[in-house]
């Protein structure tokens, strides 16, 4: 059974960095695209960016760019979404998911920015 | 940046009516034959759920109820017969081309 389990609820002060995690099973991230979106409060998504864990190449929206960095560790099949310069802006739930047609998502991780 | 423009923002239907949602791209989505336009529909407290995948193909598991149709930049997800359990917000969005994008959303309320 495919399964995106992320990291827990992060509680974080300003200018801080946050480093989120997304554990793949039942499938291998080589294998294809991961993607990471957000969204804030009562808000539409947003896509930050996605990977290939193949050969670690990014692509980000370039509203993020400088915000975001998307990795990947084929070996524990993981993707991460590091973000820094944290501002009452970054408040909001960060989402991985699959493939270029999203098909499976993980549950969210919800990201507070409040000293 | 491509902009996926969704209409209406909100809608009420009643239970077992048709529902039709549009979501218009401000440049085609289309490559080589195929629309790179997906659908989504969003409970509150949950992720997303892919609906519908490259304009009209319906992701494995969901009711055939749900339907999209549309090529190039406009693009239409019908649900009919409405059922209860549809009151969501539904979203468009674009995989043709950098940076993906979605549609503002739509609401959908089961009168």
């Amino acid at each position: 059974e495919v399964q995106l389990q992320q990291s827990g609820a992060e509680l974080v002060k300003p200018g801080a960095s946050v480093k989120l995690s997304c554990t793949a099973s039942g499938f291998n991230i080589k294998d294809t695209y991961m993607h990471w979106v957000k969204q804030r409060p009562e808000q539409g998504l947003e896509w930050i960016g996605r990977i290939d864990p193949a050969n670690g190449n990014t692509k980000y929206d370039p509203k993020f760019q400088g915000k975001a960095t998307i990795t990947a560790d084929t070996s524990s099949n993981t993707a991460y979404l590091q973000l820094s310069s944290l501002t009452s802006e970054d408040t909001a739930v960060y989402y991985c998911a699959r493939r270029h047609a999203m098909d499976y998502w993980g549950q969210g991780t919800s990201v507070t920015v409040s000293s | 940046d491509i902009v996926l423009t969704q209409s209406p923002a909100s809608l009420a239907v009643s239970l077992g009516q048709r529902a039709t949602i549009s979501c218009k791209a401000s440049q085609s989505v289309d490559y080589d034959g195929d629309s790179y336009m997906n659908w989504y529909q969003q409970k509150p407290g949950q992720p997303p759920k892919l609906l519908i995948y490259a304009a009209s193909n319906l992701e494995s598991g969901i009711p055939a109820r749900f339907s999209g149709s549309g090529s190039g930049t406009d693009f239409t997800l019908n649900i009919h017969p409405v059922e209860e359990e549809d009151a969501a917000t539904y979203y468009c969005q674009q995989s043709n081309e950098d940076p993906y994008t979605f549609g503002g959303g739509t609401k959908l309320e089961i009168k």
